[in-house]
């Protein structure tokens, strides 16, 4: 399968900073990428889809001026927690995909997010 | 918010067993259910995108079944390995825009 790489895999940060995870599809072009966080004991829960040179679309509750996401290319996705505080701690992964809701999802090894 | 349900939770099988374990999702607005595998440390790795009512997916010595009409799907590991430890998740999905609904996984840990 497609290989998908996210960077960082860890990161710690004090509260109030900004952190941004690199999503990048190695091998193919990823139409659509896709932003999950999960907590503890929990499903993985979308956060945002995005698509290559257009807005990303949020799913309810999930507050865009806080999690900003940029898909600049067609192997690139950026997901921003903007002024981190605690309750962002939680593990972020991604995931990058052709197009449509039959296409095989290919995920990165996630970010775990620890604000202090 | 659909419910994408996984039970159990977590089993334990000895080498050589096989098991099965279970995803039940809401039986409307049916696309595709999807199945990855998820070992610890690692990216999941998808396993099968099934659509079709009725439809049998196999890969190896795993396999599973979609009824869409009821809501659910089975997933078979036939002579299990250490190597299949790993937690199993299926996600549902509504529409062709990719947009999936996650079970919680079903944790599997094979003992020799």
């Amino acid at each position: 399968g497609a290989v998908v790489s996210q960077h960082p895999s860890r990161v710690i940060c004090k509260s109030g900073t900004s952190v941004k995870i690199e999503c990048r599809s190695l091998d193919f072009q990823a139409t659509t990428m896709f932003w999950y966080r999960q907590f503890p004991k929990q499903s993985l829960m979308l956060m945002a889809t995005s698509n290559e040179g257009s807005k990303a679309t949020y799913e309810q509750g999930v507050e865009k001026d806080k999690f900003l996401i940029n898909h600049a290319s067609l192997t690139l996705s950026t997901l921003t927690v903007t002024s981190a505080h605690p309750e962002d701690s939680s593990f972020y992964i991604c995931s990058a995909a052709g197009t449509g809701g039959t296409d095989t999802q290919y995920f990165g090894p996630g970010t775990r997010l620890t604000v202090l | 918010i659909l419910n994408v349900e996984q039970s159990p939770q977590s089993l334990h099988v000895q080498e050589g067993d096989s098991t099965n374990f279970t995803c039940s999702f809401p039986s409307s607005n049916f696309y595709a259910l999807h199945w990855y595998r998820w070992e610890t440390a690692k990216s999941p790795e998808a396993l099968f995108v099934m659509t079709l009512n009725g439809d049998e997916k196999k890969k190896g010595r795993i396999s599973a079944t979609l009824n869409t009409k009821e809501g659910y799907s089975y997933l078979y590991i036939k002579g299990s390995q250490p190597e299949d430890s790993a937690t199993y998740l299926c996600a549902f999905a509504t529409d062709s825009w990719g947009k999936l609904q996650f079970g919680a996984g079903t944790q599997v840990v094979v003992t020799p």
